[in-house]
């Protein structure tokens, strides 16, 4: 059953903490990507990694950086989070990107106080 | 860059009754994909295209490259069709980046 794994679900965190969103996939996928969604705006690409250590960036790469140390793991990383980064975060898989459907992760919801 | 425009941006239909979405793209892409994003927030794939008409049940998208522009069709609603739709679109580029609508939010009317 091909899945697409997000934890936490739900975060609330203090400006100025770190925040780590951990997602992981079970289809040997070799492209991740972390995406942001607020409301009015769909979402937007913030880190693509095409394999483990290959990581570039989205459109939105300030104040985040990633992990992927496995290929089935893919983490984002807040250091010093900021109130405008509350927002509801995507994590999605593809088995080599271009030309291939993306496996969406059930999302976690971060807040920041 | 590459834009999507999607629209309408909201839609209301009641149950039975049908209606198109759809994606205008400001340079050629090469496939696009439709979500629909359900009331827990989960995204779900729909289709993914990168030329053509696919149906699947009551959905019907296409995608017509050289025009610049996506549809997806929807009959018969019902109920649980209610939720956000987005579209995503793939461009040309050496990435692998996809640029998303910003959504048609659907209220299916009994």
């Amino acid at each position: 059953d091909m899945k697409v794994t997000q934890m936490p679900r739900y975060l609330i965190k203090r400006m100025g903490e770190n925040v780590l969103l951990e997602c992981g996939q079970d289809m040997s996928h070799e492209t991740m990507y972390w995406y942001r969604q607020d409301p009015g705006l769909g979402l937007q690409l913030i880190y693509i990694s095409y394999d483990v250590d290959s990581n570039s960036e989205g459109d939105i790469p300030k104040g985040y950086r990633v992990s992927r140390k496995k290929r089935e793991h893919f983490s984002l990383i807040l250091d010093s989070a900021k109130t405008n980064q509350t927002s509801v975060y995507f994590c999605a898989s593809s088995l080599e990107g271009k030309g291939d459907t993306q496996y969406f992760g059930p999302g976690t919801r971060l807040l920041v106080l | 860059g590459d834009q999507v425009e999607q629209s309408p941006s909201a839609l209301s239909l009641h149950e039975g009754t049908g209606s198109a979405l759809r994606c205008n793209f400001t340079t050629t892409m090469r496939a696009v994909q439709w979500f629909q994003q359900n009331s827990r927030g989960s995204l779900i794939n729909l289709f993914y295209l990168a030329s053509g008409t696919k149906e699947n049940g009551r959905l019907k998208s296409t995608f017509n490259s050289k025009e610049s522009y996506s549809t997806l069709h929807i009959r018969d609603a019902q109920l649980e069709d209610s939720g956000t739709y987005f579209c995503a679109a793939e461009g040309y580029s050496n990435t692998n980046k996809v640029v998303f609508g910003t959504g048609t939010r659907l209220q299916v009317l009994p």
